[in-house]
């Protein structure tokens, strides 16, 4: 694929249910990154992968968010026992090996709304 | 404080003026320095980089940053309506980038 993919695009979820958000990252790229952007916010940092090693998960808010990158690829972030504040744009986002200064390229976001 | 600050906007511009974004940081490590774009609903994407002190030109945008003051600026020549959109300034140390909210610009044809 040319670019980050991101499954689903919109979801909707009642307070209490679990999702599961999806990242394809472009081909042969290392580093994987997942976002959250709050409406009218920048993106905030959630988590790091480099190939299927998680080596910085310091911005998930809570033990109810997991992510993981099994086979170095695609990427899944789980969010537990949905709560309202959960609402917002989850962004992926990969780059060739993580550098300082590459580039990180974005995928379209996952739109969560908790009900 | 947040670790990168925008001037807040909303900003409206005529077509063909200059368009001037403002951000500091706070973080004296932060190595590398972003501005991306986001049309609204639509994802980041990278416009311009900068590294080092100075200036950067690309095109019509012209990125400037000074570490000593912790202050990237972002000039945007002739105005298009198509450069309507919210610009984001970001960080970076090793691999985490950190954005600011953002500053909203509108170019009024």
């Amino acid at each position: 694929g040319a670019g980050v993919s991101q499954s689903p695009r919109y979801k909707v979820a009642k307070r209490g249910q679990d999702v599961a958000l999806r990242c394809d990252p472009i081909s042969g790229h290392v580093s994987l990154f997942w976002y959250q952007q709050a409406l009218g916010q920048g993106p905030e940092f959630l988590t790091y992968f480099q190939n299927e090693a998680q080596l910085d998960k310091s911005g998930l808010p809570s033990d109810r968010f997991f992510a993981e990158r099994p086979e170095g690829s695609v990427s899944t972030l789980k969010i537990q026992r949905t709560q309202q504040e959960d609402s917002a744009v989850y962004l992926c986002a990969s780059s060739l090996v993580g550098g300082r200064e590459e580039t990180q390229y974005f995928g379209p976001g996952t739109r969560l709304l908790v009900l | 404080q947040k670790e990168v600050e925008q001037n807040s906007g909303p900003l409206s511009v005529p077509e063909g003026a200059i368009a001037s974004l403002n951000c500091t940081y706070s973080d004296r490590g932060s190595q590398s320095f972003f501005w991306y774009r986001q049309y609204s609903g639509k994802s980041p994407e990278l416009i311009m980089s900068i590294y080092s002190n100075g200036d950067k030109e690309d095109g019509r945008f012209t990125a400037q940053l000074n570490k000593a003051s912790q202050y990237v600026s972002l000039l945007i020549r002739d105005s298009q309506p198509s450069d309507s959109a919210t610009y984001l300034c970001a960080v970076i140390r090793d691999y985490k980038l950190s954005f600011g909210a953002g500053t909203t610009v509108t170019v009024r044809a």
